[in-house]
Parts: structure tokens; sequence; C-alpha cells
């Protein structure tokens, strides 16, 4: 059974910093592209980024709002994925999923919440 | 452009057709995805690929496309159904993934 579990979400300040982190298990992570997603609470979906596997490069992608604060990395070996997420803004404050490349695969999500 | 517009709302009643519809420039080139979110649940994804239809999803659910325009067809709606309900494409690029604004079903 795949699952996918994310953990990190906090009470964060604004400008403060905050990793969430997403163990994947029952498939080949090191073989999926895993992506991010977040929903401020009652609103719609929004895509925050991407990595390759690394087998197709291993690279990222970041939407517009959180480009140059976010960084998104994977240890292939803890079938871990990573959000670090720097400078943080009130605007943040959602609830972040991980999911799959193909979208069929999600987590329960993590909230982080910004505010001083 | 790379937006996708929904309504925000559809309402039907029991065992009625609802169709949800998603626009976009994208959708001429890249494929849909729709996914159905109950309250307080996670997304899940329930057609791919504009028509295709994910394993455990309901004969009742389909998707169709036609240029710009892709459309999510529940026949026969039942009450549990009733949830929000997003379309998804990528950009041009096929870089990254944009969302539409999310469309309410509501049965009556």
């Amino acid at each position: 059974e795949v699952q996918l579990a994310e953990s990190g979400g906090d009470l964060v300040k604004p400008g403060g910093s905050l990793r969430l982190s997403c163990v994947a298990s029952g498939f080949p992570f090191n073989n999926a592209w895993m992506v991010w997603v977040r929903q401020v609470p009652g609103k719609g979906l929004e895509w925050v980024g991407r990595v390759k596997s690394r087998t197709d490069g291993g690279t990222t992608e970041y939407a517009a709002p959180v480009k140059g604060r976010f960084s998104i990395s994977r240890d292939d070996s803890k079938n871990t994925l990573f959000l670090q997420m720097n400078s943080l803004k009130v605007e943040d404050t959602a609830v972040y999923f991980c999911t799959t490349g193909s979208g069929y695969h999600w987590g329960q999500g993590t909230l982080v919440t910004v505010s001083s | 452009s790379s937006e996708l517009t929904q309504p925000p709302s559809v309402s039907v009643s029991p065992g009625q057709t609802a169709r949800i519809s998603c626009s976009g420039d994208a959708l001429a080139k890249q494929h849909a995805y729709w996914y159905q979110q109950k309250p307080g649940q996670v997304p899940v994804l329930v057609i791919y690929d504009d028509t295709e239809r994910t394993s455990g999803i309901p004969e009742r659910f389909s998707g169709s496309s036609s240029g710009t325009t892709v459309t999510l067809t529940i026949s026969g709606v039942q009450a549990e159904d009733e949830a929000d309900y997003y379309c998804q494409s990528t950009d041009s690029g096929d870089t990254y993934w944009v969302f539409g604004g999310g469309t309410k079903l509501t049965v009556l």
C-alpha cells in the first residue's frame, strides 16, 4: 500500500524558516517525481514545486510565489522528500501536501501557520 | 496563459447529470486531470489524461475534451458526490502544474 506521510508543520513567525518532510512507502520512491501542493484552509489547491527523480536529472521547479525562498530536496536512501521554507510570509499559511508526480497518491498534509 | 477557469458552483438533484467545465489555453496542448476533494479530506484523482478514469472511481464519472475546454461529467449524481472538484493541467513546457479555482458540487 502506498503511503505518504508529511510532518514538520508548525506555527512560525514571519521571516522564519521551517522544513517539512514527507516519508514515502509502498512504491519505488527513487524513480518517482514528487510534488508539493498547498491549500489555504477553505481555499483552492496551489502547486508549490516538484523534483524529478535522480535518473531524470533530479531537477527542481518552483511556483513564482515561492521561488527563491523554498527549496525541494530528496533523500532516496530514506524515501523522504523535503520542503525547506525560508523567509516565510503570512500568505504561506496553508496545509502542505506531498504527492506523486502522477497526482495519484497524496499525503494527509501538514499545517503551516505563519503569524506574529 | 496557463490559467484554468472553472465555475464556482454547480448544483444538481440526485440522479441528474452534473457537468463541470474547465477552460484554459493550456488545455489545447496539455492533458487535464480532475480531483475530487470532500470536506476535511485529501484530494482524490478521478480523471487523468483528459478522459481516463482512475482505478476504483465509479463509471458515472467521465471526462471529455474539446479544444481549450475539458469537462467532468457525473451521470446519475449521488449524494456522496457532493464535493469540491478541481481541474489541473501543466504549462506549455510541461514544467509546472496549474489548478483551476475549484467547483463546489452541491447535490440538492
